[in-house]
This record gives C-alpha cells, sequence and structure tokens, in this order.
C-alpha cells in the first residue's frame, strides 16, 4: 500500500541551527509533493508543493525541500531556523491513478529554542 | 476569495450521544470536500471525501458517516458516539482537478 513516512516525530533545535525533516514515500509511480505546517492555535497551511520540473522547490518564510525520486524523498530544509518555525510539519503525498486523495505522514513537531 | 468553516470549535459530547460536525466552504464551486482525524503522533487520517452532491466515499469502516446535502456543506455524523472517537476533526477542500488542499480550523471532539 502506499505510504509516507516521516522519521522524525519531535525536534529540538536552537535558533540559528539549520533544519532538515525526513519524509519518504512508498510508491514508483508518479507523485505529487507537498508540505504543511500548523502552527500553535492556527489552521494547517501550504507551506510547499512539488508537482514537476525543479526537483528543489522553495516555499515560504526561507523554507525549501528537495524532491529526489531515486530515494523516494522529499525532505523539507531552511538554512537557519527562528523561534517562529516551532509548528508540526506534515508531508503529504498524492498518488497517481487515483481522484485527489491526499496521504499525510504522521508530523514532525519541531520546537525552536531562543 | 475562498474560506471554509467548521463548527463547532469545540465540543464534549458523552458516549453514546450522536454527533453532528458542519463544514462549509464559501467562494469556490464544486470543490472536493474532505474529513480527517488529526490523531497526536498518527498525523492526518482521511475519513471521507466527496466529489459531489451526495457523493461520499469512505476511505476506513468506523462509527462516523458524511453527508453533502449542498455542493458546499459538508457534514460529519455520528448515531453514538464511542470514546474512541475523540480526537481533532478537520474539514479540507481543494478544486476539482487539484491536489491542494485548504483546511479548516478544526473542532476538538471530546467524547467522556
Amino acid at each position: 500500500a502506499q505510504s509516507v513516512s516521516q522519521h522524525n516525530h519531535h525536534v529540538i533545535l536552537s535558533e540559528a541551527a539549520s533544519l532538515e525533516l525526513g519524509c519518504n514515500y512508498s510508491y514508483g509511480g508518479t507523485v505529487n509533493l507537498f508540505w504543511y505546517v500548523q502552527y500553535p492555535g492556527q489552521h494547517l497551511q501550504l507551506l510547499l508543493k512539488y508537482f514537476s520540473g525543479d526537483p528543489l522547490v522553495k516555499g515560504i518564510k526561507g523554507f525549501e525541500a528537495e524532491f529526489i525520486k531515486s530515494k523516494f524523498s522529499f525532505n523539507l530544509r531552511k538554512p537557519s531556523v527562528q523561534w517562529s518555525d516551532t509548528a508540526e510539519y506534515f508531508c503529504a503525498v498524492t498518488f497517481s491513478g487515483g481522484y485527489q486523495k491526499v496521504t499525510f505522514g504522521t508530523g514532525t513537531k519541531l520546537q525552536v529554542i531562543p | 476569495s475562498q474560506t471554509i468553516h467548521q463548527w463547532p470549535a469545540t465540543l464534549v459530547q458523552p458516549v453514546g450521544s450522536p454527533l453532528s460536525l458542519e463544514c462549509t466552504v464559501e467562494g469556490t464551486s464544486n470543490p472536493n470536500l474532505y474529513w480527517y482525524r488529526q490523531a497526536a503522533g498518527r498525523g492526518l487520517q482521511l475519513l471521507f471525501y466527496s466529489v459531489g452532491i451526495g457523493q461520499i466515499s469512505s476511505e476506513v469502516p468506523q462509527n462516523l458517516s458524511a453527508s453533502r446535502p449542498q455542493d458546499r456543506q459538508f457534514i460529519l455524523s455520528s448515531k453514538k458516539l464511542l470514546l474512541s472517537d475523540s480526537g481533532f476533526y478537520l474539514c479540507a477542500w481543494s478544486l476539482w482537478g487539484s491536489n491542494e488542499q485548504f483546511f479548516g480550523p478544526g473542532t476538538r471532539l471530546t467524547v467522556l
């Protein structure tokens, strides 16, 4: 079955540290990839997405993600985190052949310490 | 612009009582609609989706049901709540043909 894995469940970083959150999926066909973020007390919102083209995708607030097809990965990165990046981050994937169904990972809680 | 509403924001219900959560979308027509449950450490689990009025697909067998009586209205229901129904319920919509989903504020349901 198609699945999405986020291996880091809880990450704690100091401000200005670099961030990389892992996301892997299991499916050999065409995928669309997303990262969503949920700040404390706010709606889940889209951070960035990949449909096709350049595998390095830039999103809002300085985040980027790289699609590596051979590794079935779509890791999220930020060179220097801020306290305001404290949130829960969800990787999501749509798999070809179906309707617009999005499969979410289990989420990673990021805590940035000032 | 499009907006999505969910109510109530929080709900505390006794075991065995009925449930009705409502989601409405404004500013778009014929959206795809979704109900998710978010549980700590388990991410978002898709419960139901709908591609049109009266068209409901269930992703997992459970104690819940969904209905879409109008184009931009999506309702999550239960006849008798279980303790295990406690959780955070999110409604989402997407444009037909698009994979990008937009989420509502959610409803925190506690079953006692």
